[in-house]
C-alpha cells in the first residue's frame, strides 16, 4: 500500500461546480496535512494547511479524518483558474514529507 | 511568507556536461533542504535530504556520486548532476521548511534540464 494515497484523476467539472478530493495515508504517527496545487511545468504551492477541526479559505475547505486516515479537499464554485493538479502532502515527522501523486482537476466553461 | 529561491530555471546542455543548481532560502535560515525531481505527469519524487554542515542522505536507487550535494552554508545548498545524460533530463525541484513542527515545505521555482 502507498504511504500517500490520491485518486489521479481526471476530474473534469464545469465552472462553478462543487467538487472533492480525498487522500488516504498509510502512518498513523503522521502529524500534519497539507494541500499542495501545481499548475503544469511549475512548481508546487502550498494551497493550506490541513487542521484536525477542519479550516476553510475562501472556496476551499480541508478536513481530516485521523481515525480513517484521511484528509480531503473541498473547492465550492469552482473556477477556471482552479485547473491544475492537488497534491496531498503528508509529514511523517519533522523532516519526513510524503506527497501523493496528485490529482488532476480541469475546470471547463 | 519564507520564499525558496531556485537557480537556473532552465538548462538545455549536451550530454556529458555537469550542471549545478542553487537553491536558496531568502528570508530565513534552512538547516534542511530537500530536492526532488519530477518527470512528466507524474509525481515528486524525493532524491535526497540536504544537511548544513554534513553529508546529504540519499534516497534508495539515487547515485550519490551521481547526483553531488552541498548544503554550506544556512540559506544554500547546490545539486550538481554530473557528467549529465539524456535520461537525467527531468524537473528538479528544490524545498525547504522553516523549523517548528508543523511547519509546511516551500518549493523553489524549479529547473528544467534538458541534456542533449
Amino acid at each position: 500500500r502507498k504511504e500517500v494515497e490520491q485518486d489521479p484523476g481526471p476530474f473534469n467539472v464545469p465552472e462553478g461546480a462543487t467538487v472533492a478530493f480525498n487522500c488516504t495515508y498509510s502512518n498513523s504517527a503522521s502529524q500534519s496535512f497539507f494541500w499542495y496545487r501545481q499548475d503544469c511545468r511549475k512548481e508546487p504551492k502550498l494551497l493550506m494547511s490541513v487542521y484536525s477541526s477542519g479550516n476553510e479559505d475562501g472556496r476551499f475547505t480541508a478536513q481530516l479524518n485521523r481515525a480513517s486516515q484521511y484528509i480531503s479537499l473541498l473547492i465550492r464554485d469552482s473556477k477556471l483558474s482552479d485547473s491544475a493538479t492537488y497534491l496531498c502532502v503528508v509529514n511523517q515527522n519533522n523532516n519526513d514529507m510524503r506527497f501523493g501523486a496528485g490529482t488532476r482537476l480541469t475546470v471547463k466553461p | 511568507g519564507a520564499v525558496v529561491s531556485q537557480h537556473p530555471s532552465r538548462v538545455i546542455c549536451k550530454s556529458g556536461t555537469s550542471v549545478k543548481i542553487e537553491c536558496r532560502s531568502l528570508d530565513f535560515q534552512a538547516t534542511t533542504m530537500f530536492w526532488y525531481r519530477q518527470f512528466p505527469k507524474k509525481s515528486l519524487m524525493l532524491m535526497a535530504t540536504s544537511n548544513e554542515g554534513s553529508k546529504a542522505t540519499y534516497e534508495q536507487g539515487v547515485e550519490k556520486d551521481k547526483f553531488l550535494i552541498n548544503h554550506a552554508s544556512l540559506t544554500l545548498s547546490t545539486l550538481t548532476v554530473t557528467s549529465a545524460h539524456p535520461e537525467d533530463s527531468s524537473f528538479y525541484i528544490c524545498s525547504a521548511r522553516l523549523e517548528g513542527g508543523g511547519q509546511p515545505q516551500h518549493f523553489g521555482d524549479g529547473t528544467r534540464l534538458s541534456i542533449l
